[in-house]
């Protein structure tokens, strides 16, 4: 069974703006990460955020996470058409087989 | 250093036929996976090797057998194709739990008629 769950499903904005998926889970975690899929490619990892961190930064990248909420978002500011791809929330709910389980994607479309 | 490396990229099969899967990855990796990815759909995990000599099952393992190698290389068979197992498999690798982060290789295409 899946543990995350992205939304919006898709993503439609113009180049330049600012894109925000959201990613609810239902166990406790011990991280959660977030990746990238270009179409036909395989998955590329983005960031990692731990159970005991609100928010990270990489780059254009900004993930927030809610534990009380179950709920993380990821932001990309300043899109760009090459960030037009799936993104995927994954989560690590610890235990010692490093096991990931991964939502169902958010489809991003970034506009020239 | 090529990462994770997945043949064949392409593959169709007959209902029936069986074939090998096969990865492997330079990073000197402890765990090893292999998920399948359908449309609309995230990546389901098929089978997992948390470390050289240990595979376990995963969220959909029906229908596969995996043969962890050695540290480098964990191949994924399909005994007996099925037109469900057409898919996408990706498969991936990981150091530690430390870490947590997944490297994917570029994914076999399979079609099962």
């Amino acid at each position: 069974s899946q543990q995350g769950e992205e939304d919006p499903q898709a993503l439609s904005i113009q180049e330049g703006e600012n894109a925000t998926m959201n990613c609810s889970y239902k166990t406790s975690i011990n991280n959660l990460q977030w990746y990238r899929q270009n179409s036909g490619r395989g998955l590329v990892h983005l960031i990692l955020i731990r159970s005991n961190e609100r928010e990270k930064h990489s780059g254009r990248l900004r993930v927030t996470l809610d534990t009380s909420k179950k709920s993380s978002s990821l932001l990309i500011t300043a899109s760009r058409a090459a960030d037009t791809a799936s993104y995927f929330c994954a989560t690590d709910s610890g235990g010692s087989n490093y096991k990931l389980t991964f939502g169902k994607g958010t489809l991003l479309t970034v506009n020239p | 250093n090529a990462g994770v490396t997945q043949t064949p990229k392409f593959q169709v099969l007959k209902t029936g036929q069986s074939m090998t899967l096969q990865c492997a990855q330079d990073m000197n990796h402890n765990s090893m996976y292999w998920y399948r990815q359908d449309p609309g759909m995230g990546l389901r995990l098929i089978y997992y090797s948390a470390s050289e000599g240990t595979t376990d099952k995963g969220e959909v393992p029906n229908g596969y057998n995996v043969s962890r190698l050695n540290k480098r290389e964990f191949s994924l068979r399909l005994e007996s194709a099925a037109p469900s197992q057409t898919s996408v498999y990706f498969c991936a690798s990981s150091e530690a739990a430390a870490l947590g982060e997944q490297y994917f290789g570029p994914g076999t295409r399979l079609t099962v008629t």
